[in-house]
């Protein structure tokens, strides 16, 4: 899987758009890009994955340049229940079968 | 809804014993894997099995082994519990091609 490298931590307020971007180098040509969220005292949960360009859910949207060398996954109007440790994960998922967590991004939203 | 259950939420250990760490689940997917998580250091991965009775180390295997008897349940176990186990364990399971793993609610366990 392609090391990927995100800023420890982040702070907002609520109502604000929060962009989180993750640094994949070393992304392969039929690698997926991931990302997950955890609640304290909760294991991770799948939030979104893309290949390229766009791709949005009633969660998130995730934004990837032609590159593919990074990615952003952007909060829309965050709220305080969406503090949490956001992790970016790359991979081809028909042959990687090791799933890789990195230390993630704190969110704090604040009030 | 994904089942996947770990047999304690909390557990307490003494030094020296031998402790098993339960996992099932009920979606008939082939990859599990069992991380631990520590303040500061997020999810590292101690072991994942791919198929009934496979099994590979991940980053920090030392001081654990694991068991796939059937595809449902996938076992920890801690040969000589030590004070440095004290953590947080968390299964998760996954089917691939897809990179969307779920993962059980965690069990916390402490070493004494």
């Amino acid at each position: 899987l392609a090391k990927t490298t995100q800023p420890i931590s982040m702070d907002s307020y609520e109502g604000q758009e929060v962009n989180i971007t993750c640094s994949h180098n070393n992304i392969a040509t039929n690698d997926y890009i991931t990302w997950y969220q955890q609640f304290p005292s909760q294991g991770p949960r799948f939030i979104i994955q893309g290949y390229k360009t766009k791709v949005t859910n009633e969660v998130a949207s995730l934004f990837i340049p032609a590159d593919r060398k990074s990615s952003t996954l952007s909060l829309p109007r965050v709220s305080l229940s969406d503090t949490a440790v956001y992790y970016c994960l790359v991979g081809e998922g028909g042959s990687a079968r090791q799933l890789t967590f990195g230390s993630g991004t704190q969110l704090t939203v604040l009030p | 809804d994904v089942k996947v259950t770990q047999s304690s939420r909390y557990l307490v250990k003494r030094t020296g014993e031998k402790v098993f760490l339960e996992c099932v689940q009920d979606m008939d997917h082939e990859n599990m894997f069992w991380y631990r998580q520590d303040p500061g250091l997020g999810l590292r991965l101690i072991y994942f099995s791919y198929d009934v009775k496979m099994k590979e180390k991940g980053d920090i295997p030392e001081g654990y082994s694991v068991s796939r008897e059937k595809k449902e349940r996938f076992s920890l176990i801690l040969e000589s519990a030590s004070t440095n186990q004290t953590s947080m364990y968390l299964c998760a399971i996954r089917q691939a091609p897809l990179l969307e793993a779920f993962f059980g609610q965690g069990t916390r366990l402490t070493v004494v």
